[in-house]
């Protein structure tokens, strides 16, 4: 069974770079049949798609947050990371990764990390 | 940008009781729509894909309908463990451009 485990600081200072990372196991990330997502959820957002990534190394990004944000992947130690730079309260959120289906046909994300709260705060 | 409207924002039931929860695109998206539910404290997860495929392991008292512009996600007999908030998620021009409705938080009367 596919399990997803985010990881990275609660607290990240503003203008700085949120930094995450997406623990993958009961499957392998090198795969050619799915992408790997980040989406966040804030009370004045509501739930908000970041971007994916592919296997190969392709990402997509939200047109909104397409000049701040970055995402990698690492096969080696089957993860996935999510860079936000230039961070304001506004970025405070759950963040949470995904696998998402989409690459044939659909687009939807399945299962969830439990997610993880980061706050953005002098 | 593809905007989702969802109604009710809230809504209370009885146990036993039928559900509907509803999502307007502002253009036609086919049946590029889904499904989740999530818990209090709890990350959303998938109920119902493509409109009105019910993902594996979902109890069948959950289903979805429609296409084009309207859709309709129903919970035929309400239980005390399906008090959650639930949220429709669209998506076109693959792979990207996915956007959530506001959701819809259910609560039993």
């Amino acid at each position: 069974q596919l399990q997803l485990q985010e990881s990275g600081p609660g607290l990240v200072k503003p203008s700085e770079t949120l930094s995450l990372t997406c623990s993958v196991s009961g499957g392998s990330i090198n795969t050619s049949s799915y992408y790997w997502g980040w989406i966040r959820q804030s009370p004045g957002r509501g739930l908000e798609w970041i971007g994916h990534i592919y296997y190969a190394g392709d990402t997509y990004y939200n047109p909104s947050l397409r000049n701040r944000v970055a995402i990698s992947l690492d096969t080696s130690k089957n993860h996935f990371s999510l860079k936000l730079r230039s961070v304001t309260a506004a970025d405070t959120a759950v963040y949470y990764c995904a696998r998402q289906y989409g690459v044939i046909i659909g687009n939807w994300f399945d299962p969830w990390g439990q997610g993880t709260l980061v706050t953005v705060s002098s | 940008d593809i905007q989702i409207t969802q109604s009710p924002s809230s809504l209370s039931a009885s146990v036993g009781d039928r559900v509907t929860i509803t999502c307007q695109a502002s253009q036609d998206i086919r049946k590029n729509l889904n499904w989740y539910q999530q818990r209090p404290g709890k990350a959303p997860k998938l109920l119902i894909y493509d409109a009105s495929n019910l993902q594996t392991g979902v109890p069948s008292r959950f289903s979805g309908s429609g296409s084009g512009t309207h859709f309709a996600f129903t919970i035929s007999s309400l239980q005390p463990e399906d008090i959650a908030t639930y949220y429709c998620q669209q998506y076109n021009n693959l792979p990207a451009a996915v956007t959530f409705g506001p959701g819809t938080k259910v609560e039993i009367k």
